[in-house]
């Protein structure tokens, strides 16, 4: 089975420009959870979505940064416009619907790293 | 606020030996669960291990168990018969079982394991 797939797996940009993050959850996971990991600030969790509709934002820094799942199959995260402090690993990760004892380990993409000049 | 404390920064272990990383959490909730992640350098995270907080037994997986505290809200991870694939950053989670699926990772623990 394919895990979490996330694309692009790096990008380089420049400031002011756009940035779209692309990620394909594990098929039957209802929960989707976007990161952000950077070596001041740790793991960060940014949004996270269940059954496509946003639940939790508060982690969205600012407006530059919106995530939307318009399917069960697809979620973006965009950054516009990204600023150098945007640079960070960007990590994707689903779970399935509730399992025995409460155990639901997230499923995590290889993540993204955002290089932003 | 949930709040998840990795107080060992960086340690190393010689190969086959055993190593403890520490991990205590804040929490006034009465369910919950625990869960530990590798991150190795290629950055990847893998899931590792899970311990609820009405789990009577400490989880074990393969050379990783779980040395599960409630009292003391700690849940130390033992990696036995260390590996030189066991070199990697590992995280400590927690979770909310009541209500809320997100998970509060501690700031890591690096593991170096010498041959």
């Amino acid at each position: 089975d394919a895990g979490v797939i996330q694309s692009p797996r790096h990008e380089v940009t420049e400031m002011g420009q756009e940035v779209t993050l692309r990620c394909k959850p594990i098929s039957g996971h209802d929960y989707l959870f976007w990161y952000r990991q950077t070596m001041m600030r740790g793991l960060e969790l940014l949004i996270y979505f269940n059954n496509n509709v946003p639940i939790d934002d508060s982690g969205m820094p600012e407006d530059r940064f919106s995530a939307k799942m318009p399917n069960a199959s697809f979620s973006t995260l965009k950054i516009q416009p990204s600023e150098p402090r945007d640079s960070a690993v960007y990590f994707c990760a689903s779970t399935p619907p509730r399992g025995i004892r409460g155990k639901n380990e997230q499923f995590f993409g290889p993540g993204t790293r955002l290089t932003v000049l | 606020a949930q709040k998840i404390t990795q107080t060992q920064p960086g340690m190393f272990v010689q190969e086959k030996e055993a190593v403890t990383l520490d991990c205590t959490y804040d929490t006034s909730d009465q369910s919950y669960g625990l869960f530990w992640y590798k991150q190795p350098s290629s950055g990847e995270m893998i899931f590792l291990i899970y311990q609820g907080s009405y789990d009577e037994q400490n989880a074990t997986e393969g050379r990783y168990s779980l040395n599960f505290q409630k009292a003391r809200k700690s849940a130390n991870l033992v990696i036995s018969a260390s590996q030189l694939g066991d070199s990697a950053m590992y995280f400590c989670a927690m979770r909310d079982l009541s209500n809320d699926y997100k998970l509060s990772f501690g700031a890591g623990t690096t593991v170096t394991v010498r041959a």
